[in-house]
């Protein structure tokens, strides 16, 4: 069975940083796609950035230079440093897979989410 | 970038009604769009993929159609448990706004 289950979310001042990590099983994340998505309180899904099964890594222009996606093979595990953290970061955060086929791409498992807070 | 406009925003409709929710594209996505089912307080369901496609599991009264930049999703007889927000995703990572779907 197919299982994603994020940590590392909480409470944190604006400049702060946090590493959320997101722990699958029932699949080998190294060989997918894997992606983090946030939606902040009441508002809509934001993809925030993919990590290819080739290691190339790309981010929405809202967090690039702030945040970096990695895995961990050994741990099974994929990871978001979020540095310099601004209130518009405060949201769930999501890793979900990606299923790629030909050009499409769309997220087929999802985790449970953490909550970031970003305040003084 | 491409952009998603999905509508209505929110929509409200009784049981056995059937809803339709769409989703315009700012270009040509080819039938790259997918639908997702969002409860409150959990993380998105994908629903339909490739514009047409039922994920394994769905039950049938949910489809899609549509190519190039229109998209249609369509519930053909509302139950109480589809009571959610749903969101169209292009191919290339681009959510739409989302459509509340309430009960009547």
């Amino acid at each position: 069975e197919v299982q994603l289950v994020e940590s590392g979310g909480g409470l944190v001042q604006p400049g702060g940083s946090l590493r959320l990590s997101c722990a699958a099983s029932g699949f080998t994340v190294s060989s997918n796609y894997m992606s983090w998505v946030r939606q902040a309180p009441g508002k809509g899904l934001e993809w925030v950035s993919v990590i290819y099964s080739g290691g190339s890594t790309y981010y929405a222009d809202s967090v690039k230079g702030r945040f970096t996606i990695s895995r961990d093979n050994s741990k099974n595990t994929l990871y978001l440093q979020m540095n310099s953290l601004r209130a518009e970061d405060t949201a769930v955060y999501y890793c979900a897979r990606d299923r790629v086929r030909g050009a499409s791409y769309y997220f087929d498992y999802w985790g449970q989410g953490t909550l970031v807070t970003v305040s003084s | 970038d491409i952009q998603m406009t999905q509508s209505p925003s929110s929509l409200s409709a009784s049981v056995g009604d059937r809803v339709t929710i769409t989703c315009q594209a700012s270009q040509d996505i080819s039938n790259y769009l997918n639908w997702y089912q969002q409860k409150p307080g959990k993380a998105p369901k994908l629903l339909i993929y490739d514009a047409s496609n039922l994920e394994t599991g769905v039950p049938s009264r949910f489809s899609g159609s549509g190519s190039g930049t229109d998209f249609t999703f369509t519930i053909s007889s509302l139950q109480p448990e589809d009571i959610a927000t749903y969101y169209c995703q292009s191919g290339v990572y681009t959510f739409g706004q989302g459509t509340k779907l309430e009960i009547k």
